[in-house]
This record gives structure tokens, C-alpha cells and sequence, in this order.
């Protein structure tokens, strides 16, 4: 079965650094991936998407990489700040691309610290 | 502004109790879903629906129900046979099924069974 895989220890790095999380899948490639930030008590909000075809993508501090070959695609924060501390998603779609269900793995909380 | 309304934000249940939980958008979205979030978990597909009067169970459906009368509207029954009811819950939506866009998620609701 399809399964996304997120590191779940708390990664905890220091204001201004680059924060670097890692998501795993399993099975075929999906089309694509997609990464969400979650706040406490509160519902996903969504970030990037990255096709398959797509080695990387950025928007603003944020950079999304896709590779294929390690079935894994990285997060990087750079310059990070303690407002980036939050839980950060990542998940592919389940199935046949078209049917918009997503598999979401089980999150990776950042803390920046100031 | 347009989004997606979930409510109650808290919610009590004794056990044996049904309970209906509200999920409105007007975004203008096609697609609708639910997600169960358990601490440690990646959210879990409870239902999913594509159009009106029309859904299908996710991963997780059994001890669920709902129904999709108007395009604007999904509630979500958590019925007596759910074994483990508590747990936060989530709605979303998207754009129109098939495309691999984002999913915009309500606030949650939390549920407890006392």
C-alpha cells in the first residue's frame, strides 16, 4: 500500500538557519506532492505543490525538491524564523491522480528558536 | 471572505450519542472531504465527495455517515458505532475533482466522548 513517511521527532533549530525537513513514499512515484503547515488546534494551510517532472520549486523562503530515484522529496526553511514553528505535512495522492484523495503522512514539527 | 466554516469548534459526547458536525464552504469547491487527525497520526479519509448527492468512504468510514444535499454543505455524523470517537476532525475542499490542487481545510472540530 502507498505510504507517506515524515520524521516524526521534533526537529528544533536556531533562528536564521536553514530548517531541512524529509518526507519518504513508498511505491510508485505519485504525479505529485503536496506540503501543508499546520498551527496547533487549527486545520492545515497549503504551501506547495511539486509535479513529478519537477526537480525543485521555490516560494519565497520556501524550497520543495522531488526526487524520484531516492522516493523522497526535502523542505527547506531557509532563514528561518520562530514564527515558522509550526508542524509541516506532507502528502501524495492516493491512487489514480485524479481522484483529488490525498495520503498524508504523519507531520514534522519545527521549533525555531529565537 | 470566502472559506470553509466548520462548527462546533468543541464538542461533548456521552457515549452511545450520535453527534452531527457542520461543514460549510463558499468557495465554490466541487469536492469535499472529511479527515480524522489522531495525536501522532497523519490526517485518515473518513468520506469524500465529488459532486451533490453523491460520496464515497475513504479509509476510515465505518462508524460514519454523511450527506452532500447542496454543493455548499457536508456534514459528518459520528454515530454510536464509531468505537473511538474522539479525536479532531477536519473538513476540506477542493477546487474541482481530478486536479491535483490544494485542499482548503476548515478550523477543525474536536471531539470528546465522555
Amino acid at each position: 500500500s502507498q505510504k507517506i513517511e515524515q520524521n516524526s521527532e521534533a526537529l528544533n533549530i536556531q533562528e536564521g538557519k536553514t530548517a531541512t525537513l524529509t518526507c519518504n513514499y513508498t511505491n510508485y512515484s505519485p504525479a505529485y506532492l503536496q506540503w501543508y503547515r499546520q498551527d496547533p488546534g487549527r486545520g492545515p494551510v497549503f504551501l506547495l505543490l511539486i509535479r513529478e517532472n519537477e526537480k525543485e520549486k521555490r516560494k519565497e523562503r520556501l524550497k520543495v525538491t522531488f526526487d524520484t530515484t531516492l522516493k523522497q522529496s526535502l523542505f527547506h526553511i531557509t532563514a528561518s524564523q520562530p514564527a515558522d514553528s509550526a508542524t509541516y505535512l506532507c502528502a501524495r495522492p492516493s491512487g489514480s491522480s485524479n481522484t483529488g484523495k490525498l495520503i498524508f503522512g504523519q507531520g514534522t514539527t519545527l521549533q525555531v528558536k529565537p | 471572505d470566502g472559506g470553509i466554516t466548520q462548527s462546533p469548534k468543541y464538542l461533548f459526547r456521552k457515549e452511545g450519542q450520535n453527534v452531527t458536525l457542520s461543514c460549510e464552504q463558499n468557495l465554490n469547491h466541487d469536492a469535499m472531504y472529511w479527515y480524522r487527525q489522531d495525536p501522532g497520526q497523519g490526517l485518515r479519509l473518513i468520506y469524500y465527495s465529488q459532486i451533490v448527492n453523491d460520496f464515497q468512504k475513504g479509509d476510515i468510514a465505518e462508524g460514519y455517515s454523511v450527506s452532500r444535499e447542496k454543493k455548499e454543505s457536508f456534514p459528518l455524523t459520528v454515530t454510536s458505532a464509531q468505537k473511538n470517537p474522539t479525536a479532531f476532525y477536519l473538513c476540506a475542499s477542493s477546487l474541482r475533482q481530478g486536479a491535483p490542487g490544494e485542499l482548503f481545510f476548515g478550523e477543525g472540530s474536536r471531539l470528546t466522548v465522555l
